[in-house]
């Protein structure tokens, strides 16, 4: 079983829509959750992190954690077509090794 | 945030050759890089583990051998590609921990084609 599962989407919305995307995970253990965004053909770039459960946001995002279903997501709300990339998220245990899932291709379209 | 730069950002190489790249940390000591690998609409797969002045830990099923993994400083940690082979042609990305240890800062990536 993998550590963490992603559906690959494509996801495919229109602009300014709400984005959900989801993850969920093997081990009740890992305590830090992330959430990429990644362009074509560019490296990952963090956009939130969240330690534990609860809820994040940060702007137009909000990343959740329901650490009884190991589930993560991430809302993105009045979506643009600048988010149109792939969305990776991360488990943890201690920062010290990532655990990615394979991504949802999301493409808002204005 | 901390930057992170890869060198060089593409590479076309022979069969069987080696190559080598760089990952540098700017802004910001590492005392951990990562390596990984993502194949075309996959995931990162994480290769290796370095840490500054002692041996990488590889993940299982990557040759040491094959991919050398020297970090030599706490701003620069080298991968270098031994007898490359058409299928070592993937993306490679480097991530650096800082020395809080509560993130991982990623480079842009080196596209490596094998002929």
């Amino acid at each position: 079983q993998k550590e963490v599962e992603q559906d690959p989407g494509p996801l495919s919305v229109p602009e300014g829509a709400i984005v959900s995307l989801n993850c969920t995970y093997s081990n009740s253990a890992f305590q830090y959750f992330m959430w990429y965004r990644q362009y074509s053909r560019k490296g990952p770039e963090l956009l939130m992190y969240t330690y534990s459960s609860g809820n994040k946001e940060d702007g137009r995002f909000t990343a959740q954690v329901d650490k009884s279903s190991k589930y993560i997501s991430l809302f993105i709300r009045d979506s643009q077509p600048s988010d149109s990339a792939t969305y990776l998220c991360a488990i943890s245990w201690n920062f010290n090794k990532f655990y990615f899932g394979s991504g949802t291709k999301l493409n808002v379209k204005p | 945030g901390a930057v992170v730069s890869q060198h060089p950002s593409r590479v076309i190489c022979k069969s069987g050759t080696s190559v080598k790249i760089e990952c540098r940390s700017l802004d910001f000591q590492a005392t951990t890089m990562f390596w990984y690998r993502q194949f075309p609409k996959q995931s990162l797969m994480l290769m290796a583990t370095s840490n500054e002045g002692s041996k990488a830990t590889y993940e299982q099923g990557v040759e040491k051998d094959k991919f050398l993994i020297n970090h030599a400083s706490l701003t620069l940690s080298t991968l270098t590609v031994t007898s490359a082979h058409p299928e070592d042609s993937s993306f490679y990305i480097c991530s650096a921990g800082s020395t809080q240890g509560n993130e991982q800062f990623f480079g842009p990536g080196t596209r490596l084609t094998v002929l």
